[in-house]
């Protein structure tokens, strides 16, 4: 099992920059989700998705852009990059992701992107 | 909105201390909760998770933690900590109408041999 593969690992943008963050799961999990990490602050949660065509707003969304096309895949877009999306990523995905589902999230390794 | 704090940003300990990490969280409602730990350079990994009866949980490692549901906390607890277990560990609250899984800032723990 790949489990939740990320790509790429590294990136480096300029400002106004635009680029996605692939995240591909072969789990069948209905949940995805998209955090960043920064120092101090923990994991922040983007975006998430319940399921296939179904995606909602965490706490940080704004600058961010997702899709749920098939249940395999939840790419996360930047649209225009600015230095203050300069974190890292992780994409997780769990079975339910739901109250009471019993399963954790499986995280990726992660996508360290700079925006100078 | 809801949210979880963790109260402690770095802890530095001595091998064999005891060790117990503050997480309070803030829906009314039912949550899960669930510590996660993140060992240097790598992702995270869940310790242990509680959904529903016994307040103590046991995870792996020798971790454990408790709901208290009055004081709306979730505290995690190792009665020994080694050198292995420096990791940066999160506290992660779901609540029932929001489908969100919330991390806390996280906790810094630095044990010394």
């Amino acid at each position: 099992n790949a489990g939740v593969t990320q790509t790429p690992k590294f990136q480096v943008l300029k400002t106004g920059q635009s680029m996605t963050l692939q995240c591909a799961q072969d789990m069948n999990h209905e949940y995805m989700s998209w955090y960043r990490q920064d120092p101090g602050m923990g994991l922040r949660l983007i975006h998430y998705s319940v399921g296939a065509g179904i995606t909602d707003q965490g706490e940080v969304p704004n600058g961010y852009n997702v899709s749920r096309s098939t249940t395999e895949d939840f790419p996360l877009r930047l649209l225009s990059a600015a230095p203050s999306q300069t974190s890292v990523y992780f994409c997780a995905s769990s079975y339910g992701g739901t109250l009471g589902d019993n399963s954790p999230l499986h995280f990726g390794n992660g996508t360290r992107l700079t925006v100078t | 909105a809801q949210s979880v704090s963790q109260h402690n940003h770095h802890v530095i300990l001595s091998e064999a201390a005891s060790l117990e990490l503050g997480c309070n969280y803030s829906y009314g409602g039912t949550v899960n909760l669930f510590w996660y730990v993140q060992y240097p350079g790598q992702h995270l990994q869940l310790l242990l998770k509680y959904f529903s009866g016994d307040p103590l949980v046991k995870g792996i490692k020798g971790f454990e933690a408790e709901f208290i549901k009055s004081k709306f906390s979730f505290n995690l607890r190792k009665p020994s900590v080694q050198w292995s277990d420096t990791a940066e560990y999160f506290c992660a609250v779901i609540s029932g109408n929001t489908g969100k899984l919330i991390f806390g800032q996280g906790t810094t723990l630095q044990v010394k041999p």
